[in-house]
């Protein structure tokens, strides 16, 4: 069975600043999906960027890039310039397929003004 | 276009009561995913539909928690004689397809307190 890891509960900056999410995970699998998902305080959920194991270019959507590191099992998000609206849970997840989703316990991500 | 939704979006219940969760996902998407959300932890799987046909039900706790989605649209999470430890916030997603990969969009959720 695959699990993912987040090991940082609760995280903190300055607006501006840039933050690091860890994440690592555990799978057999050799094709597979990877996320970030944030969670707001409305509790919905949203895609923030996606990595697809057998690219081995590093996603990135504006501010937002991943470190991918597919021998480790290793996926950290990277925020630059944090703003205030990042304020959220952030969840690493796994996907095999176009099946079920399984995510990380999340990282509590605070932004200070 | 409307994104996911779900009803309610909160609900109370007496331990021993049924309840039903309902959730519309986007227009045409063939795929809809029910997954559990305790309080300060990720979402676990619950259920997957492809259409109206429930292809995985493994992450169903107990058989007091059952899904439908007679008509490959609207579903229905129900669970039967609640039990505290039921209470969490229940997520519905769906996606297009199924076939590769597609993006799983999620509704807001419906929070259930078990007293």
């Amino acid at each position: 069975a695959q699990t993912v890891t987040q090991s940082q509960p609760e995280m903190s900056v300055q607006e501006a600043e840039t933050v690091t999410l860890s994440c690592t995970y555990d799978t057999s699998e050799n094709n597979y999906y990877l996320f970030w998902y944030k969670q707001p305080p409305s509790r919905q959920m949203i895609l923030v960027i996606r990595q697809e194991a057998y690219k081995q270019q590093n996603a990135t959507e504006n501010r937002f890039s991943v470190n991918f590191q597919k021998a480790a099992k290793s996926f950290s998000l990277k925020i630059s310039d944090s703003q205030l609206g990042d304020t959220a849970m952030y969840f690493c997840a796994f996907m095999k397929g176009a099946q079920k989703l399984v995510f990380g316990q999340g990282t509590r991500l605070t932004i200070n003004p | 276009g409307a994104g996911v939704s779900q009803s309610p979006r909160y609900k109370v219940a007496k331990r021993g009561q049924d309840v039903a969760l309902r959730c519309d996902p986007i227009s045409g998407h063939v795929s809809l995913f029910w997954y559990q959300q305790a309080l300060g932890q990720g979402p676990e799987f619950l259920t997957y539909f492809q259409n109206e046909a429930q292809l995985d039900k493994s992450g169903l706790p107990s058989d007091r928690f059952f899904a439908e989605r007679p008509e490959g649209s609207v579903s229905t999470l129900k669970i039967q004689r609640t039990q505290q430890e039921d209470s969490a916030v229940y997520l519905c997603a769906s996606s297009r397809a199924w076939l590769s990969y597609n993006e799983q969009f999620f509704g807001p959720g419906t929070r259930l307190t078990v007293l």
